[in-house]
């Protein structure tokens, strides 16, 4: 199994909503990270998780929260949103703890804040 | 400042073309470069480049590393409508733990 799976696949939100975003893999990888990319844009890394620990945190704002309740899964948890955080956020897994490997992502969860 | 830069950005080709994208680099300390294939959504790994002048090759796509002048090529042979799609190339440099992207290349492959 080489998937990494993410739910929901869409999610529109309101700013004072509070809501979670799940990424799971089954691959055995030790790192899983989060990123969020704009239109027309590359991937940018918000967290790096390696061995169920948070390694990384690219100075992202506290309305994200993430957690890796075990090694096969991460969770964002989403609460009090601006519409500036619409985008597509990425899960994704590597063997190894950093991004310089091959890297699996999930087909991502397309988020709305209105 | 590191920096990963592609081109062309965007890309026209017919079927059964060869198309080739570049990726140029300016970074300290080396590590690796990876280019992603980016659909609809999800990035796919295509190769992962350490050393200079050894080709990796899957299929009809291969791309080869420069580290002297600080480039890769990707190559698509025969292209195909299923080849279009973003291109991404990322640069793992420094003692950091991060990648650095480059804008991609959108190709558009007509029937």
């Amino acid at each position: 199994d080489t998937e990494v799976t993410q739910t929901p696949k869409h999610l529109v939100m309101g700013m004072t909503n509070k809501k979670s975003l799940k990424c799971e893999q089954h691959m055995g990888h030790r790192a899983m990270y989060w990123y969020k990319q704009k239109a027309k844009k590359p991937p940018e890394l918000m967290f790096v998780y390696s061995y169920e620990k948070l390694s990384i945190n690219e100075s992202v704002p506290s309305r994200f929260s993430p957690e890796c309740p075990n090694s096969s899964l991460l969770n964002l948890h989403l609460h009090a949103l601006q519409p500036e955080d619409s985008a597509l956020y990425l899960c994704a897994s590597s063997q190894l703890g950093w991004e310089g490997t091959e890297a699996f992502f999930g087909q991502g969860t397309r988020l709305t804040v209105v | 400042e590191d920096k990963v830069v592609q081109s062309p950005l965007s890309l026209v080709v017919h079927e059964g073309d060869t198309v080739t994208l570049n990726c140029s680099y300016e970074v300290t300390n080396f590590r690796s470069l990876l280019w992603y294939k980016q659909e609809k959504k999800a990035p796919t790994f295509l190769f992962m480049l350490t050393s200079s002048g050894i080709e990796k090759k899957s299929g009809r796509l291969s791309s080869i590393l420069d580290k002297k002048e600080l480039f890769s090529i990707l190559n698509i042979t025969a292209t195909q409508t299923g080849d279009s799609a973003v291109y991404l190339c990322a640069v793992h440099a420094g003692n950091n733990r991060k990648l650095i992207w480059g804008l991609g290349t959108s190709l558009a492959v007509n029937p």
